[in-house]
């Protein structure tokens, strides 16, 4: 199993500019999550999903979006790209009943300039 | 509000040496304790989860320890080896949130020099 896996490992975007960040879980998760790390501070929770058609937001949504068509994929939509969005995000996963098991991928840097 | 606050913020020990990095929560109610391991470049690793009735928990050379009445937890590291360079995230768990209920802390930066 390759785990959790995110593309690309680094981006830089212009202000105003809009992308994709790639997550893809092969362990038949239905959990899904998205967290952005900022230097010096802990993670912090974007969207997450219950299963494929189900998101929710978590404690930072605002300029993302996120939809889950199926249960191997959860990508994160940045859109008009701001400064205060350059972070690393972290994609997670994990299975429905062991909730304390959550799986990390290797983050994706993204630069806004 | 739910807080976890890590400390020391940075630490650098000699490999061979023992270190103990500390961490304490106000998040309610309770469910459950994680220390991560995070590699720079890398995503979190978990490495060990304390329940409410858990008092210590070993993984090989790290041991956690968990105090729920004072809501304190330590990670314990063991004849620290140059591959514990890391960050060490504390992670505390509430009950009854639809996101698992995670509240993370910023984590302890260790630094092992040979």
């Amino acid at each position: 199993n390759a785990g959790v896996t995110q593309t690309p490992k680094f981006r830089i975007l212009k202000i105003g500019q809009s992308m994709t960040l790639q997550c893809a879980q092969d362990m038949n998760h239905n959990y899904m999550y998205w967290y952005r790390q900022d230097p010096g501070m802990g993670l912090k929770l974007i969207y997450y999903s219950v299963g494929a058609g189900i998101t929710d937001k978590g404690e930072v949504p605002n300029g993302y979006n996120v939809s889950r068509s199926t249960t191997e994929y959860f990508p994160l939509r940045l859109e008009l790209a701001a400064p205060s969005q350059t972070s690393v995000y972290f994609c997670a996963s994990r299975e429905a009943f062991r909730q304390e098991t959550q799986y990390f991928g290797p983050g994706t840097r993204l630069l806004v300039l | 509000k739910n807080q976890v606050e890590q400390s020391p913020q940075s630490l650098i020990i000699l490999e061979g040496k023992n270190c103990t990095l500390q961490c304490n929560y106000t998040v309610s109610p309770f469910s459950n304790l994680r220390w991560y391991k995070q590699d720079t470049g890398r995503g979190p690793v978990s490495l060990t989860i304390m329940t409410f009735s858990e008092n210590t928990k070993s993984n090989g050379r790290y041991t956690a320890t968990l105090d729920a009445d004072t809501k304190q937890s330590s990670l314990h590291i063991t004849a620290s080896q140059l591959s514990d360079s890391a960050s060490y995230i504390c992670v505390v768990a509430y009950s009854g949130g639809g996101a698992d209920g995670l509240t993370f802390g910023k984590g302890t930066h260790l630094i092992i020099q040979p």
